[in-house]
């Protein structure tokens, strides 16, 4: 079964619109952490936020914000005012407290942000 | 601040060919990792070492796949008799060593087996 999904293949946006990014993961740890990483056409995965379980505070960064709730296992990353420079294929991760060094990746979600 | 490293970036090799990849992970992080990345999906986790102990294997990882981190510092990956099946993108990340850590990526060695 899949650990993560982001069931968004792909969505395209007009600059200046928020666009919101889902992500939905699967465990019976209590213990785990996720992740967001980006990944431009370089190639070169870029971290972005790592949130653990026993925090559920929503966080901000810049632009970009974090929603986290374990009632739904969903922890959706949203990028407001979007820019040319954000589009990429975004991917959410899980590890968890039985091995934390295998992280399981969602198969990502290409935004492209259009002029 | 140097990131992790990866070489070479691009590999075009025929089928049955043997090919290295090798990856210099962030200086003061113990932990290295490899995943492999198909089109249109997310990195699939291969192997992890802890210094130069390889400390997991994913069963993704045939006989024909080999890993090592001789010195605990770099780590090379090797795949012998290549099948087109092995054409992907190959990233290398690092981690620190205090529990649960983040790992932190190369740009990648993407493969094509012809």
């Amino acid at each position: 079964a899949q650990k993560v999904t982001q069931a968004q293949t792909e969505i395209s946006v007009v600059e200046k619109e928020d666009v919101t990014l889902d992500c939905v993961y699967e465990t019976r740890d209590t213990t785990y952490y996720l992740f967001w990483y980006k990944q431009p056409p370089s190639g070169e995965l870029v971290f972005l936020i790592r949130r653990n379980s026993f925090d559920e505070q929503n966080e901000i960064s810049g632009r970009y914000s974090w929603n986290f709730q374990k009632s739904t296992s969903s922890f959706n990353f949203t990028i407001t005012a979007s820019q040319v420079v954000d589009s990429a294929v975004y991917f959410c991760a899980l590890s968890e407290a039985g091995n934390f060094n295998k992280f399981y990746f969602g198969s990502g979600t290409k935004l492209n942000v259009k002029p | 601040d140097t990131g992790v490293s990866q070489n070479p970036r691009h590999k075009i090799t025929k089928r049955g060919q043997n090919v290295t990849f090798r990856c210099d992970p962030i200086s003061e992080h113990n932990r290295l990792y490899w995943y492999r990345q198909t089109l249109g999906q997310g990195p699939e986790f291969l192997t992890y070492f802890q210094n130069e102990a390889q400390l997991e294997k994913s069963r993704l990882l045939s006989d024909r796949f080999s890993a090592e981190r001789p010195k605990g510092s770099f780590s090379t990956l090797e795949i012998q008799r290549t099948e087109q099946g092995d054409s992907a993108m190959y990233l290398c990340a690092s981690s620190g060593n205090r529990g649960a850590e983040t790992q932190y990526f190369g740009p990648g060695t993407r493969l094509l087996v012809l």
